[in-house]
């Protein structure tokens, strides 16, 4: 079992709707979780890290994690073009190490 | 904000040649980190080092050595450079939290 899966995509959403990005780790004791955005020949820009169970808002991003279930997730509201790219989940290992997950591409449509 | 820099964006490099990438960081993090990302295999840890001259390896340390002589720069060095070395290389560095932060990488050409 990989340690940080997500769901595989590519996932294809029309402009102003919700894209929602799920991600499993297996490793019960973790306490941080980030998302990662990376546009297509970029580097893994941070731009939400949540640590307590429930939701996180910032802008239109959304992170909830539910560390009962093992599973923490990314709500983009009112996609625009410029949300397509990699979404990157990351959880951390200890004091030092993240594990990432592959990554989900999500395309807006306009 | 925090500012990391990477010697190269691109690299072609031969077969068998010594390579240095290159990697500083401007806001004195403690932490610094060498990836690779491939595509279907994601972000790999390579190496990485917690203190000046201190250094541990990640998951995937063989053909690779690190140097980490000032608290600003962290070095990457391919011993012996080989094909299945293309790839993309990211540097990151973080303080006492968790969040790491990125270079822009360096995509290395192995020919």
């Amino acid at each position: 079992q990989k340690e940080v899966e997500q769901n595989s995509g590519p996932l294809s959403v029309p402009e102003g709707a919700i894209a929602s990005l799920n991600c499993t780790y297996s490793d019960r004791v973790s306490q941080s979780f980030f998302w990662y955005r990376q546009y297509s020949g970029k580097s893994p820009e941070l731009i939400m890290s949540i640590y307590s169970n429930g939701d996180k808002e910032d802008g239109r991003f959304t992170a909830q994690l539910n560390k009962a279930s093992q599973y923490v997730s990314l709500l983009i509201r009112d996609s625009q073009p410029s949300d397509s790219a990699t979404y990157l989940c990351a959880v951390n290992r200890n004091d030092y190490k993240l594990s990432f997950g592959a990554g989900t591409t999500v395309t807006v449509r306009a | 904000d925090v500012k990391v820099t990477q010697s190269s964006r691109y690299l072609v490099k031969r077969t068998g040649e010594k390579v240095f990438l290159e990697c500083v960081q401007d806001m004195d993090h403690e932490n610094m980190f060498w990836y690779r990302q491939d595509p279907g295999l994601g972000l790999r840890l390579i190496y990485f080092s917690y203190d000046v001259k201190m250094k541990e390896k990640g998951d995937i340390p063989e053909g690779y050595s690190v140097s980490r002589e000032k608290k600003e720069r962290f070095s990457l060095i391919l011993e012996s450079a080989s094909t299945n070395q293309t790839s993309m290389y990211l540097c990151a560095s973080k303080t006492g939290g968790y969040e790491q932060y990125f270079g822009p990488g360096t995509r290395l050409t192995v020919t």
